[in-house]
């Protein structure tokens, strides 16, 4: 298994412009979801997915837009970046049966936006 | 909603002396919980979790964690900090709300000294 694989591990981008982040499983897992972190704020919760063709709003959804059309793929779109968008991004894949849960998480993709 | 409070943002413990870093969580359903490391420019690893069975839980490097559900919290210790101890730990809070969502703390930054 190749576990959960984000693209592109680095991107610089100028204001305005738009781009996607991809993020795959190959484990079959209903959840998935995508976070930003920035230096003293933890991991926050971006958007989520708790299957295919459900999508729902974290924490800090503004500005960012996603989809989930099959279960292996969850992207994420930046319409029109922005400096205050410049951040790691993580994206993670989680298992659940019989109250247990674990997480999966990709490498993360570096974005700075000028 | 669930929510994680990591009571420290940095902790300084000089080697081979005992680590403590806390966390209180608040959940609506029974919870999963988790700590994470992340090394300098590294993706998350997970260290320990807890998923409703023993709420003393052992985790790699050493690391433990206590689940109190009285006091709502779930602490990390590790009885001699290393000097490859040095990192960001995060407190991660997971439980039906939302399918799921996973919340991150803000982070404890631990420093080791020589």
């Amino acid at each position: 298994n190749a576990g959960v694989t984000q693209t592109p591990k680095f991107q610089v981008l100028k204001t305005g412009q738009s781009m996607t982040l991809q993020c795959a499983q190959d484990m079959n897992h209903e959840y998935m979801s995508w976070y930003r972190q920035d230096p003293g704020m933890g991991l926050r919760l971006i958007h989520y997915s708790v299957g295919a063709g459900i999508t729902d709003q974290g924490e800090v959804p503004n500005g960012y837009n996603v989809s989930r059309s099959t279960t292996e793929d969850f992207p994420l779109r930046l319409l029109s970046a922005a400096p205050s968008q410049t951040s790691v991004y993580f994206c993670a894949s989680t298992f659940r049966a019989s109250g247990v849960v674990e997480q999966f998480f990709g490498p993360g993709t570096r974005l700075t936006v000028l | 909603a669930q929510s994680v409070t990591q009571l420290d943002s940095h902790v300084s413990v000089s080697e081979g002396t005992p680590v403590l870093l806390r966390c209180n969580y608040s959940s609506s359903y029974s919870p999963s919980l988790f700590w994470y490391v992340q090394h300098p420019n590294k993706g998350l690893q997970l260290l320990l979790k807890y998923t409703s069975a023993a709420t003393l839980v052992k985790g790699i490097n050493g690391f433990e964690a206590e689940f109190k559900k009285s006091e709502t919290s779930f602490h990390l210790t590790k009885p001699s900090a290393h000097m490859s101890d040095a990192a960001e730990y995060f407190c991660v809070v997971s439980d039906r709300t939302g399918g799921f969502k996973t919340i991150f703390g803000a982070g404890t930054r631990l420093f080791v000294k020589a």
